[in-house]
């Protein structure tokens, strides 16, 4: 079964510092990757994908990820963090040719902005 | 607006008791899931739905039920079978197929346990 892995529970940075948060898959296939970002108490909120193509991808809010298929990755980055970052966010993969709402989602990294 | 609601936001259960929440959605869209988050793992999938009238268990249906009677509504029900049932739980929805689809998340409804 496919599996995500974020290995970073709670990263913490100052504001106008770099960000780069890991992801690492295990399946066999190409699959889809998206990452969420979640306020507290909230639902999620896409901030970019991948299906294939450009293996760096833009998202909102400033955001990118990278995809290297030799290091099953799918990190992602911001050059300099806004205190309005601070969030948690979600690696996830979904199977090719399923619905994209069936997601496998990794644990989620806590990411707190010190000003 | 369109999106998700979820409801309530706050909801607790007693031992023995099944509990419905509520998620309705007026997207349009063909495809509704819920999720289930516990802190440190993440969300897993509990069940979801492709089209009216049917649905499929996800990777932790046990102790759960839905039911999809019409394309703007897909309500889960926490059965007494459900031993752990804390938890936050979330509704989402997208559109059943395409390349540029994306998931629409609720805002979620909080379930403890009494």
């Amino acid at each position: 079964a496919q599996s995500v892995t974020q290995p970073d529970i709670h990263i913490t940075v100052s504001e106008g510092a770099s960000l780069e948060l890991r992801c690492n898959y295990s399946y066999g296939a190409t699959p889809y990757l998206f990452w969420y970002v979640q306020s507290p108490g909230q639902g999620l909120q896409l901030l970019l994908k991948y299906f294939s193509g450009d293996t760096l991808v833009q998202g909102i809010k400033g955001f990118e990820a990278e995809f290297k298929r030799s290091q099953s990755s799918f990190n992602l980055r911001k050059p300099s963090v806004h205190w309005s970052d601070a969030a948690e966010y979600f690696c996830a993969v979904a199977l090719e040719g399923t619905s994209y709402g069936k997601l496998t989602f990794g644990q989620g990294t806590i990411l707190t902005v010190h000003p | 607006d369109g999106g998700i609601t979820q409801s309530p936001k706050y909801l607790f259960r007693k031992e023995g008791q099944n509990v419905t929440l509520s998620c309705e959605q007026n997207l349009n869209h063909d495809a509704m899931y819920w999720y289930r988050q516990d802190p440190g793992q993440g969300l897993r999938l509990i069940y979801y739905s492709q089209i009216v009238n049917d649905f499929q268990k996800g990777d932790i249906a046990e102790g759960y039920s839905v039911s999809r009677e019409k394309k703007e509504s897909f309500p889960l029900t926490v059965t007494s079978a459900q031993k752990n049932p804390t938890a936050f739980y979330l509704c989402a929805s997208s559109i059943r197929r395409g390349p540029n689809e994306k998931l629409f998340f609720g805002s979620g409804t909080q379930l403890s346990v009494l």
